[in-house]
């Protein structure tokens, strides 16, 4: 069964470095999302991305985030200058439309430490 | 703003048992609503999805009800299995051409043997 893969599982990284988290979406769906889970909160959404580009974005997703699709397969998260504030487990999700009705597939998440 | 709460948040039950999970939100304009299970260490993984007009729909052991006027949702788990211990998420879609989901904060269920 076709399933949603993140890479790395665990990246530490200190306070003020740049770190990139890829995902590979399910290979024919058009619509990817990245969310993020703090530990112990809810999920929360950061970003929708189709096309080439951001459809939606939170309050969360500001300038230091940034999204990618730089090949067929890869969508990545980029954060540009880490914060403590940053840790917590990023999901990286895919859906073939766009609309809620479509089931969004989860990755298994990228747990981002910054120390 | 749009919210999602969720109760309890934890429960432990011996496995055989049933439980039920609740869901209240203030999403407007609704659209839909997805059970969520999510393991510990994964993404989570959808389970039911109602619309408005819907008020019960079943994936196995799993029955989700709706009532769109009261804005309340719960999941029954029929016949816990320890495979069953992971935390329900409920998210609600609201309409108008936003597809930003609400997440609630999940209920923590711990099947014992």
């Amino acid at each position: 069964e076709p399933e949603v893969t993140q890479t790395p599982s665990h990246q530490v990284t200190q306070m003020g470095q740049e770190v990139i988290l890829r995902c590979v979406p399910i290979s024919n769906h058009l619509y990817f999302y990245w969310y993020r889970q703090i530990l112990g909160q809810k999920v929360e959404f950061l970003v929708s991305f189709y096309n080439n580009e951001i459809s939606e974005k939170s309050e969360i997703f500001d300038d230091q985030f940034s999204v990618e699709r730089p090949d067929g397969s890869n969508f990545t998260l980029k954060i540009r200058s880490t914060k403590l504030e940053d840790s917590a487990m990023y999901f990286c999700a895919s859906s073939a439309g766009i609309n809620s009705y479509n089931e969004q597939f989860f990755g298994p998440g990228t747990r981002l430490t910054v120390l | 703003k749009n919210q999602v709460e969720q109760s309890p948040q934890s429960l432990i039950i011996l496995e055989g048992k049933n439980c039920t999970l609740q869901c209240n939100y203030t999403v407007s304009p609704f659209s839909n609503l997805r059970w969520y299970k999510q393991d510990t260490g994964r993404g989570p993984v959808s389970l039911t999805i109602m619309t408005f007009s819907e008020n019960t729909k079943s994936n196995g052991r799993y029955t989700a009800t709706l009532d769109a006027d009261t804005k309340q949702s719960s999941l029954h788990i029929t016949a816990s299995q320890l495979s069953d211990s992971a935390s329900y998420i409920c998210v609600v879609s609201a309409g108008g051409g936003s597809y930003i989901p609400t997440f609630g904060r999940g209920t923590s269920l711990i099947v014992h043997p």
